[in-house]
Parts: C-alpha cells; structure tokens; sequence
C-alpha cells in the first residue's frame, strides 16, 4: 500500500522567515503533485512535479522532486500571511485509475 | 465557466435516507473522481472512472455507488446513509497526460 507522509503536520511560523515541509512516499512514482486549501474551500492545484530533479517556483513557494530518495519538498520564502492554508502532497497511484494518494497535509500559520 | 462543479453545495439527512451529488467537468477530461475528506481534512480516494474503466477504492461500502451518463458527468448515490458518511465530498476530474486533477467546490454531508 502506498503511504505518504508529511512533516510537519502543524507549522507556525512568523512572516519573512524560511521554512520546507517534506512529503515522503513509500513506493516508486514519478509524479507528485502540490495542493493548497483554505478554511472551507477545495483544493487549488499548485504544482505538478513529473520527472526525478523537478522543480518548479511560484512566487514564494518552491517544491522539487527526488524520486529516488522518494522525496518532496516545498520550500517557503520570506512567508506572508497570505500563504496561511493547509498544503497536501500527493501521489500518482497509477495502478488504481491514476487517483491521488495524499499526505495528511500540513497546516500551516503565518503570524506578524 | 466553472471547471468543475458539484451540487449541491450542502446536504443535511437523516440517517437511513438515499441521496445523491452530481458533479459536472467541462474541461474535457477523460477521467472523474469522488474523495472523502473527513473532518480530520483527511483525503481519500473513493472511486476513479474513465469511460472504460471503474475501479473502486475496496475500502469503500456498497452503499456508494459512481453513475456516470457520460464522460462529463459522474454522479455520486449514497443508499442507507450512516452517521460516519458525514464528511466533505469532492468531485474531481484530470488528463492522464499530467495527472493533475483539477477539484470540485466540495459537498458537505451532514448526517442526524
């Protein structure tokens, strides 16, 4: 069974500081994908990572892909309040009609 | 236009009721699916269907059941409802080529 899992689940963190949330998985795959939620809303696609060595940027966030390692990253830059949301990862289950296996997600709060 | 829509947006029952959610895609993707998001934000995958293929996630209960009129739609019906099926219900659909799944608004499912 395929298991993914993040760290930390719960991030607090203070605005213009750094900080990387990691997404482990168990099995081989080559694609990882990025989402982010807000308090009652649906998930907005933020990256898709297709190919080991991956990576891709937008704005303040940067998320790479080692596939050997069978880790994923998403890196945060001089945070905003603004990125204050909860952030899954997820994994291609391509032997079960491509459906996506995520992370717990990660909760992340941006405080002054 | 909206990518990905589902209706209704809230749905309050009592247990032992049949109910059904229907989601619509207009991007003309060829694959469709139905999470559970629990109130731990806990995602997980229900069904994937594509116009060829259903598989069923195993851990889900007959009581679910896909119906999809055609490859824009896939409907959700839910017989018998139980107090544990109170979660948040997303729709999604996604190319193979990328895999990126693009999300429905959510049904929240209460169950009294």
């Amino acid at each position: 069974e395929l298991k993914v899992e993040q760290n930390p689940l719960f991030l607090s963190m203070q605005e213009g500081k750094n900080y990387t949330i990691y997404c482990n998985y168990s099995t081989t795959s080559d694609r990882l994908y990025w989402y982010r939620q807000d308090p009652g809303k649906s998930l907005e696609s933020l990256f898709v990572l297709l190919s080991n060595g991956a990576v891709k940027q937008e704005g303040r966030l940067m998320a790479s892909l080692d596939t050997k390692a069978r880790l994923s990253t998403l890196h945060i830059t001089a945070a905003v309040h603004d990125l204050s949301a909860t952030y899954f990862c997820a994994v291609d289950m391509s032997n079960s009609g491509y459906a996506l296996n995520f992370g717990k997600g990660t909760s992340l709060l941006v405080t002054p | 236009d909206t990518a990905v829509s589902q209706t209704p947006k809230y749905l309050v029952t009592q247990m032992g009721n049949d109910k059904s959610i229907k989601c619509e895609q207009n991007l003309g993707h060829d694959t469709m699916y139905w999470y559970k998001q629990d109130s731990k934000k806990f995602l997980k995958i229900m069904f994937s269907y594509n116009n060829k293929e259903l598989i069923i996630n195993e851990t889900v209960p007959n009581r679910f059941s896909p119906k999809s009129p055609d490859k824009a739609h896939l409907n959700l019906h839910i017989n018998s409802l139980e107090l544990g099926d109170s979660a948040v219900y997303f729709c999604a659909s996604s190319q193979v080529l990328t895999g990126e799944q693009y999300f429905g608004p959510g049904t929240r499912l209460t169950v009294t």
